[in-house]
């Protein structure tokens, strides 16, 4: 098993603050990505990084891959309540069961 | 939305009783697999098909059997549900027919089990 560890497991924070969700691994991936989950859904993909030490930005969204291509980041600008939800990395592993995800992060933006 | 139903979307049963959970996909994915979620687990693979009678063990596949007889259809059978079997149980599609399983994966809604 290619366990993927996720920090903090929960964040609430206030509206227009910054934050920072890491997910660390001691095996190395193809690529990683995030995900994004909201109750009573399914998890949707955000963003998958493939080279090592590459960024990538999607709004105020700030994904950077290590790197050793074991752990990742996904930092959050001048958070919304929109933002609230469950937030999972996946690394990408060879063939077709090719996804372990990592603990999740639940994060509480307060208005 | 990637055309993938879960079907039923909640359902409650007693120890020891057989339980079947359906996955339908109407984008002709060649892969197919079954999640299970977990407090402190994010998702574990239970079991993934590759095609049409084509299906393998993923990490927590004690307890649960899957089938596929056709493209679209992926059933989860728990032959005898069990109280650790309490969890909610995602479909995830991938890969279009021809290719390999690709990195991205689309995941249904979600099924909400609990076994008394």
């Amino acid at each position: 098993t290619q366990l993927l560890e996720q920090s903090p497991q929960f964040l609430s924070i206030q509206e227009g603050e910054n934050l920072t969700v890491y997910c660390n691994s001691s095996s190395v991936f193809s690529s990683l990505q995030w995900y994004r989950q909201e109750p009573g859904e399914g998890p949707v993909l955000l963003v998958t990084v493939v080279t090592g030490g590459e960024v990538k930005k999607l709004k105020r969204l700030t994904f950077q891959f290590g790197d050793a291509k074991k752990d990742s980041s996904l930092h959050i600008t001048a958070a919304e309540p929109g933002d609230t939800g469950l937030y999972l990395c996946a690394g990408v592993g060879p063939g077709a069961n090719n996804l372990f995800f990592g603990t999740g992060t639940r994060l509480t933006v307060i208005p | 939305d990637a055309g993938i139903t879960q079907s039923p979307r909640h359902k409650v049963t007693e120890t020891g009783t057989p339980v079947t959970l359906r996955c339908h996909q109407t984008e002709n994915h060649r892969y197919m697999y079954w999640y299970r979620q977990d407090p402190g687990h994010g998702l574990r693979l239970i079991h993934y098909s590759y095609g049409v009678k084509d299906t393998d063990k993923g990490e927590v596949s004690d307890g649960y059997s899957v089938s596929r007889s056709k493209t679209e259809d992926f059933l989860l059978t728990l032959e005898s549900a069990t109280s650790s079997q309490t969890s909610v149980y995602f479909c995830a599609i991938s890969g279009l027919a021809g290719g390999f399983g690709t990195d991205t994966q689309y995941f249904g809604p979600g099924t909400r089990l609990t076994v008394l």
